[in-house]
């Protein structure tokens, strides 16, 4: 079993429409989890941090659910711009951090 | 957030040739840097974690010998990739760690090294 498992999509909506993802770790242990947004032959970025009491930024909903060892990401009002691969991070103990193969989404006009 | 900068962005080489990729750290120290792989329409997998001034801890399934790892500065982290053959061809990516950020993300990445060997 994979640490970080993903749905790798792709996810093809139209313009306005809300979308989710979801994410399920293995690792109990896991002490943050973040949401991080690559485009293609791209390095990764930061898209937002994942807190237990879910967390919102704009249009970007995320939430993490330690009981199920499950997080996901809602995007709302979806934009052509929001097309690109969606990676699912979390990091245990120390600085290891394990990422998942990502979700791709593609929003159409 | 904090910069790094990777060089080169992209190098062709024939098989058998060592390259290096130099990860850099422009605006703070790093005392932790880590280099990943990542295949098309794959995962970026850790290979190792390089810690300024000892020894880089390679993941399992990682070759030490073949994938040499540097850590001279705070601010310079370099993988060489020895005898190079087309499948190593992958995106290398290097992060840095910021000890001094706020928040729960220290991790920063650079633009990542495409390598593509002949």
């Amino acid at each position: 079993r994979k640490e970080v498992e993903q749905d790798p999509g792709p996810f093809n909506v139209p313009e306005g429409a809300t979308v989710a993802f979801n994410c399920t770790y293995s690792n109990s242990a896991s002490q943050s989890f973040f949401w991080y947004r690559q485009d293609c032959r791209k390095e990764p970025k930061l898209l937002m941090s994942v807190y237990s009491s879910g967390n919102e930024d704009g249009r970007f909903t995320a939430q993490l659910n330690r009981a199920s060892q499950y997080i996901s990401l809602l995007i709302r009002d979806s934009k052509l711009s929001d097309s690109a691969t969606y990676l699912c991070v979390v990091r245990a103990g120390g600085f290891k951090t394990i990422f998942g193969a990502g979700t791709r989404l593609f929003v159409k006009a | 957030g904090a910069v790094v900068s990777q060089h080169p962005s992209w190098v062709i080489c024939k098989s058998g040739t060592s390259v290096k990729i130099e990860c850099r750290s422009l605006d703070f120290q790093a005392t932790t840097m880590f280099w990943y792989r990542q295949f098309p329409k794959q995962s970026l997998m850790l290979m190792a974690t390089s810690n300024e001034g000892s020894k880089a801890t390679y993941e399992q399934g990682v070759e030490k010998d073949k994938f040499l790892i540097n850590h001279a500065s705070l601010t310079l982290s370099t993988l060489t990739v020895t005898s190079a053959h087309p499948e190593d061809s992958s995106f290398y990516i290097c992060s840095a760690r910021d000890p001094t950020a706020l928040g729960v993300n220290e991790q920063f990445f650079g633009p990542g090294t495409r390598l593509t060997v002949l």
